[in-house]
């Protein structure tokens, strides 16, 4: 267990509808990330969170959105949702800024129906 | 372009057969190497940071090395349990703007075979 929650486990939705994935990082920890993995994508980053400002970002698209509220838990939202959004979404926490040391959750899974 | 590919896509190896990963970039600004391993259907989990050419980990059967251009993950006497997914990632500084950049590898995938 990496002390890294995230939450749902899994989610089953439609086209065109609108999620938010949660995050909840390890004790200490100020920075969240976020990442897509889908089988054909490999591993993407899509954006990372230190301390409540955006900090490093990827090939997130405009569709999808995040925040890190003042307790450190994070939200990922995905709305306008396509078939190509089905994946794995990991999040992972870290102490500082860098990715050393970064501990990832256990993922949710989404699938687009 | 940024890219960060590894090799070879795919290894088998027998129980106690040495190896070496390769990872190579091409970046500009590099703050940090980092390996990951990944067993199906989980989550990374972070292995080691390497941050300057020269640089060397080890832990356990692994050891991690890193040149300027690429990076070697060295596999001692593999046992079954080493099979997984193994990833590389980089993190450099963005010029144009204030963002870091993260780009991770595809992975190799390891087999050992008892």
């Amino acid at each position: 267990d990496s002390g890294v929650t995230q939450t749902p486990k899994h989610l089953i939705t439609a086209t065109g509808q609108r999620v938010t994935l949660r995050c909840s990082p390890r004790s200490g920890d100020l920075s969240v990330y976020w990442y897509q993995q889908s089988l054909d994508q490999g591993l993407q980053f899509l954006i990372q969170y230190y301390n409540g400002e955006e900090r490093a970002k990827g090939n997130i698209l405009e569709r999808f959105s995040a925040q890190q509220f003042p307790d450190l838990h994070s939200e990922l939202n995905l709305s306008s949702l396509e078939l190509g959004d089905s994946a794995l979404y990991f999040c992972a926490s870290s102490v500082g800024l860098a990715l050393d040391e970064q501990f990832f959750g256990p993922g949710t899974r989404l699938t687009v129906l | 372009e940024d890219q960060v590919t590894q090799s070879p896509e795919a290894l088998r190896l027998q129980e106690g057969e040495s190896s070496s990963l390769n990872c190579s970039y091409t970046v500009s600004g590099l703050r940090g190497l980092f390996w990951y391993r990944q067993d199906p259907g989980k989550g990374p989990e972070f292995l080691f940071t390497l941050y300057s050419a020269g640089e060397e980990k080890e832990k356990e059967r692994l050891k991690a090395t890193l040149t300027k251009k690429e990076s070697f993950l060295h596999i001692t006497a593999p046992k079954p349990e080493d099979s997984a997914t193994y990833l590389c990632a980089v993190q450099a500084s963005e010029m144009k703007t204030s963002y870091d950049k993260v780009i991770f590898g595809p992975g190799t995938s390891l087999s050992v075979i008892p």
